[in-house]
């Protein structure tokens, strides 16, 4: 079966600390892969996208990146983090047109 | 620019009762178009979809949207609505066959009241 995996589900860090936020996919092969951020009252933003291995493309500029290091393996990251950071982070893969499958999310509080 | 607007941040609405939460998008000449649910502390899923055809689509936990090329709207309804909707609700567009970019409209709360 498809399914997808995010985590960790909660995360509390101090600004400045670095930050790694994992999503793996299975049962897929080749999948295009996202990361969305939600921030309260502002919908869902674009960050990253990835259509395969070490293929990023980014949507907006900031202080976040995203790295692609297997076929099913999508990786958000940042050196330093910043209050503005904090929001929840989807990852999803495009399963058919325009139906993308969410993981559970992972949301970050920076404090 | 190409963009989403749901006009309603949040719907109030008795149990039984009928709803729409309206989504309306820039022109363009050719859209996909899609609805989707986020249940609180939830990752979001796909409620229905829009590519071709009948302009009516039928969705998951009877919900149905009318897409309407005139007005370049996408309406969401439920002639009787549950407590158990209530969550937000995001419409999104694929604009002019960019298949893999959802933009997303900034969501709308449905608070479903006993």
């Amino acid at each position: 079966s498809q399914t997808i995996h995010q985590w960790p589900a909660t995360l509390v860090q101090p600004v400045g600390s670095p930050l790694s936020l994992e999503c793996t996919v299975e049962g897929t092969s080749n999948p295009n892969l996202y990361w969305y951020r939600q921030a309260a009252g502002r919908g869902l933003q674009l960050l990253f996208y990835s259509v395969g291995i070490g293929q990023i493309s980014s949507e907006v500029p900031q202080n976040l990146s995203a790295s692609r290091p297997q076929d099913r393996q999508f990786i958000l990251s940042s050196k330093k983090l910043l209050l503005s950071d904090s929001g929840f982070y989807l990852c999803a893969w495009l399963r058919g047109i325009g139906e993308l499958f969410f993981g559970e999310g992972s949301r970050l509080t920076v404090l | 620019a190409q963009s989403v607007t749901q006009l309603d941040s949040q719907v109030p609405v008795f149990e039984e009762a009928p709803v729409e939460l309206r989504c309306n998008y820039s022109s363009s000449v050719s859209v996909y178009l899609f609805w989707y649910v986020q249940y609180p502390n939830q990752g979001l899923q796909l409620l229905l979809k829009y590519l071709s055809g009948s302009t009516l689509v039928k969705g998951i936990n009877g919900f149905e949207a009318e897409f309407n090329k005139s007005q370049t709207s996408f309406h969401l309804r439920k002639p009787s609505v549950h407590i158990s909707d209530t969550a937000e609700y995001f419409c999104a567009v694929i604009f002019s066959g960019n298949t893999g970019k959802l933009i997303f409209g900034q969501g709308t709360t449905l608070q479903v009241k006993p």
